[in-house]
């Protein structure tokens, strides 16, 4: 079975601090997207990648296509980067495959 | 631009009752989806369409039916609810374009509940 597994499911940190989030795939992908949702449940895309490295502010996102794995960085994190993190992944190359699998999720909590 | 929008955002239901929720999408994206999200657990694919008038399985599909009359409005339909239909669902859509991997763009959901 093809999984997604993110870790850790919670993470508490202080205003300022260095943030890294994981994500483990089981088989090859095409694309991995990181999303963000909002406490209010809102979903927004933050990345998409299919190798290397893309940045978006304070946000850093790699992927490690040999070693089936992807990290979130979030430098300087604000309490408003409190949310819940959610890997997700596109099994396969054929491009009008566009069904995801997504992980749990990691809840991440900024204390000013 | 709205992007994706949901109806209604919150509903409450009885058991056997039926309701339609409706999608709809002002980004003139090919394909759509609808995902049901439970406590620990990560999204599920419930359905999905690759464009108007098609519509397909997802990881989920029993007691759900869906139709894409429209380009731009995807419906999700419960025939019988039943309490295990609790949960937040969400709609999404993407261009579809099959030249590229494309985000997904998703709706604010709706939260239902079956008593």
């Amino acid at each position: 079975k093809n999984e997604v597994e993110q870790s850790p499911q919670n993470l508490t940190a202080q205003e300022g601090e260095f943030i890294t989030i994981n994500c483990s795939y089981s088989v090859g992908i095409s694309a991995l997207h990181w999303l963000q949702q909002h406490p209010g449940g809102g979903i927004v895309s933050l990345f998409m990648l299919s190798s290397g490295k893309k940045k978006h502010g304070r946000l850093i996102a790699t992927i490690n296509i040999q070693e089936k794995h992807s990290s979130l960085h979030i430098t300087a994190s604000h309490p408003r980067d409190s949310a819940v993190y959610i890997c997700a992944v596109r099994w396969g190359t054929n491009f009008g495959n566009e069904k995801l699998t997504f992980g749990t999720g990691t809840r991440l909590t900024i204390i000013p | 631009n709205a992007g994706v929008t949901q109806t209604p955002k919150f509903r409450v239901l009885k058991t056997g009752q039926s309701m339609t929720l409706l999608c709809a999408q002002d980004m003139n994206h090919e394909y759509m989806y609808w995902y049901r999200q439970d406590p620990g657990m990560g999204l599920r694919l419930i359905h999905y369409s690759v464009g108007e008038g098609t519509t397909a399985k997802g990881e989920v599909p029993d007691g759900y039916n869906v139709s894409r009359l429209k380009k731009q409005n995807f419906l999700l339909g419960l025939e019988s609810a039943a309490p295990s239909q609790t949960s937040v669902y969400f709609c999404a859509s993407s261009p579809g374009d099959r030249v590229a991997y494309n985000e997904q763009f998703f709706g604010p959901g709706t939260r239902l509940t079956v008593l």
